[in-house]
């Protein structure tokens, strides 16, 4: 099992560009999740994803969209980068049932915007 | 989720144990204690997790109070490779899971 995957691992962007930072789990996972994580900080949720078809936003929503395309993938968009975005994306799983809350975090994509 | 306080920074010896101590002290009764650490600029990881019982796997040890209003998560022989930050979660199976910004543990030669 890969776990799960995130791509890219760099990138960096002009202001105002957009891009897809892409998440797969092979986990057979229900519930998906978007972190950002800024220097020295604790992770913030972005938004995040119970079940294939449902999409919620969590902390820090705003620039960011997402599309869980199926069970497996949960995608992050920025339409119009800006610097504050800059930060490393954490994307992570859960299974579900009862003591079963643990998540598995992917390797990051760090994102910098000039 | 309940709200989780644990000190910034902690030192330990390499060899030694590393006690790291969070208390959770507005815990529900259906909330777990999870530990997870990130070592440098990796995802996190899941360490171990319990509910009201001590808990002990292959990476570390979780000791629980009676009345679960804190926790200590101990790594028994700390090694260079065990520094990272360590963040303490309740969470009762909600979606939204909040990270505070952990303990940075130093191991030291």
């Amino acid at each position: 099992n890969a776990g799960v995957t995130q791509t890219p691992k760099f990138q960096v962007l002009k202001t105002g560009q957009s891009m897809t930072l892409q998440c797969a789990q092979d986990m057979n996972h229900n519930s998906m999740y978007w972190y950002r994580q800024d220097p020295g900080m604790g992770l913030r949720l972005i938004y995040y994803s119970a079940s294939e078809g449902t999409t919620d936003k969590g902390e820090v929503p705003n620039g960011y969209n997402v599309s869980r395309l199926n069970k497996r993938e949960f995608s992050l968009r920025l339409e119009s980068a800006a610097p504050s975005q800059t930060s490393v994306y954490f994307c992570a799983s859960r299974g579900t049932g009862e003591a079963s809350y643990e998540q598995y975090f992917g390797p990051g994509t760090r994102l910098t915007v000039t | 989720d309940a709200k989780t306080t644990q000190p910034p920074s902690m030192d330990c010896a390499e060899g030694r144990a590393a006690n790291l101590p969070c208390n959770h002290s507005t815990i529900s009764g259906n909330e777990y204690v999870y530990w997870y650490r990130q070592i440098h600029s990796q995802g996190p990881q899941y360490i171990i997790h319990g509910l009201k019982n001590n808990e002990t796997n292959e990476m570390a040890s979780l000791i629980i109070t009676e009345d679960r209003k804190s926790s200590t998560l101990i790594l028994p022989h700390a090694t260079l490779r065990d520094t990272a930050v360590y963040y303490c979660i309740v969470t009762g199976g909600y979606q939204k899971v909040t990270f505070g910004i952990g303990t940075k543990l130093q191991v030291i030669p």
